[in-house]
């Protein structure tokens, strides 16, 4: 079945861009009618969705973020990517990547990637 | 953006007891051409990601044990665990996908009491 794993550096500084890319495996990012997703979690708090991405490379983003955030698709390596730029100690969580589908879903999920801002 | 608020915030419950959590969103998440509410519930244990349990306010994912059921319309909903088990420890949260940006609620984390 899919599978979906974060990757990226555990450690930013402030202000710096915060960049992580999720792989997708066992099955083709180009399937179906998804929506690859991006997902936040700060330590013992919510989950905040970030923004998502389709196939055709279109986009969708948090007001809360859209000015900060990027997310990307490449078809070819089976990966889509997220960069936030500017970031503080309040950007500090791990970062969920995950597929929605079925107009109903987010499934699969990855296992998380913390991320810590901090100089 | 709908703000989507749980309670309570934690909830110590005995093994074999029912367990309700309530979520309320901020507007509707009733949409009213098909009669559907956008409400999903997920689970999440220690160090995992979450994991959907119910959609559509009601409807069970596959392979979800039947004593977890979701109800309500509208604005207000609840996540009802009809008898606790000892793996049902974890952080609950309330999703409505009726209009992006999706948003949760804060998350009901329930023990054993």
């Amino acid at each position: 079945q899919v599978q979906l794993q974060e990757s990226g550096p555990g450690l930013v500084k402030p202000s710096q861009t915060l960049s992580l890319t999720c792989t997708v495996s066992g099955g083709s990012i180009n399937t179906g009618s998804y929506y690859w997703t991006w997902i936040r979690q700060p330590a013992g708090k919510g989950l905040e969705w970030i923004g998502r991405v389709d196939t055709s490379g279109a986009t969708s983003y948090n007001p809360s973020l859209r000015s900060r955030v990027t997310i990307s698709i490449d078809t070819s390596t089976n990966q889509f990517s997220l960069k936030l730029n500017s970031v503080t100690a309040a950007d500090t969580a791990v970062y969920y990547c995950a597929r929605w589908g079925g107009g109903v879903r987010f499934d699969p999920w990855g296992q998380g990637s913390l991320v810590t801002v901090s100089s | 953006d709908i703000v989507m608020t749980q309670s309570p915030d934690s909830l110590a419950v005995s093994l074999g007891e029912r367990a309700t959590i309530n979520c309320k969103s901020s507007q509707t998440v009733l949409y009213s051409s098909n009669n559907k509410n956008y409400l999903a519930w997920y689970q999440q244990k220690a160090g995992q990601p979450p994991k959907l349990l119910i959609y559509w306010a009601s409807t069970r994912e596959s392979g979800v044990p039947d004593r977890f059921n979701g109800s309500g319309s509208g604005t207000d909903f609840t996540l009802t665990i009809s008898s606790l088990q000892a793996e049902d420890v974890a952080v609950y949260y309330c999703q409505q996908y009726y209009s992006t940006p999706y948003t949760f609620g804060q998350g009901t984390k329930l023990e054993i009491k």
